[in-house]
């Protein structure tokens, strides 16, 4: 099965900040990424799909690149709605993973 | 409006069973392949298991192979996971999600979730 890693486990950030988060695959998965942010209490929202194409609705402030084994989220601008937790999933065998997860907290 | 609304859900012993369903509403259910995923209180997101459009193609966590079944209905719009030999770390929320169309290969629709508590 392929694993998923993300790094960090958290951030702290002030509004106006870069974030960059980074995922890693155990084993190359082409472009078959996805990023999800997830809130307390609420079910995840996909961000980006194809590890660069951004999902409708979802503000150009967030970004995706990557391929093969190495992808990174970047939030060029943080706002105050983007505090949450920030999950990377690899859709390129059908046994789906997740990465563990990263908070972006309020510094 | 594309919705998911999960059931089912409570409290069961170790050992026991629970049937969780989705109810799909908004879109044409027959034409997405469906998965469940779970999350346990403070922890991050697992997937469960994935449903192809027409059922031809199931897969499962190897956590939960051989103890949970995912069916559906395409006539009812509606999506289930049987679960069957409990443990305790079976306890999360989950979640029904739709898989996006071919080139998306992401969850982009999920419903608000239904929790699973595993105790005696």
């Amino acid at each position: 099965d392929i694993q998923m890693t993300q790094s960090p486990s958290s951030v702290s950030a002030s509004v106006g900040d870069r974030v960059t988060i980074t995922c890693r695959a155990s084993q190359g998965i082409s472009s078959w990424l996805a990023w999800y942010q997830q809130k307390p209490g609420k079910a995840p929202k996909l961000l980006i799909y194809a590890a660069s194409s951004l999902q409708s609705g979802v503000p150009s402030r967030f970004s995706g690149s990557g391929s093969g084994t190495d992808f990174t989220l970047t939030i060029s601008s943080l706002q105050p709605e983007d505090f949450a937790t920030y999950y990377c999933q690899q859709a390129n065998s059908f046994l789906f993973t997740f990465g563990p997860g990263t908070k972006v907290d309020i510094k | 409006e594309v919705q998911l609304v999960e059931s089912g859900g409570g409290l069961v012993k170790p050992g026991g069973s629970l049937r969780l369903s989705c109810a799909a509403s908004g879109f044409t259910f027959s034409s997405y392949s469906m998965n469940w995923v779970r999350q346990a209180p403070g922890k991050g997101l697992e997937w469960v298991s994935s449903i192809s459009s027409s059922s031809s193609y199931i897969y499962y966590a190897d956590s939960v192979k051989g103890r949970f079944t995912i069916s559906r209905d395409n006539a009812k719009n509606s999506l289930y996971l049987q679960m069957n030999s409990l443990r305790a770390e079976d306890t999360a929320v989950y979640y029904c999600a739709r898989e996006g169309p071919v080139m998306v290969r992401g969850f982009d629709y999920w419903g608000q979730g239904t929790l699973v508590t595993v105790s005696s």
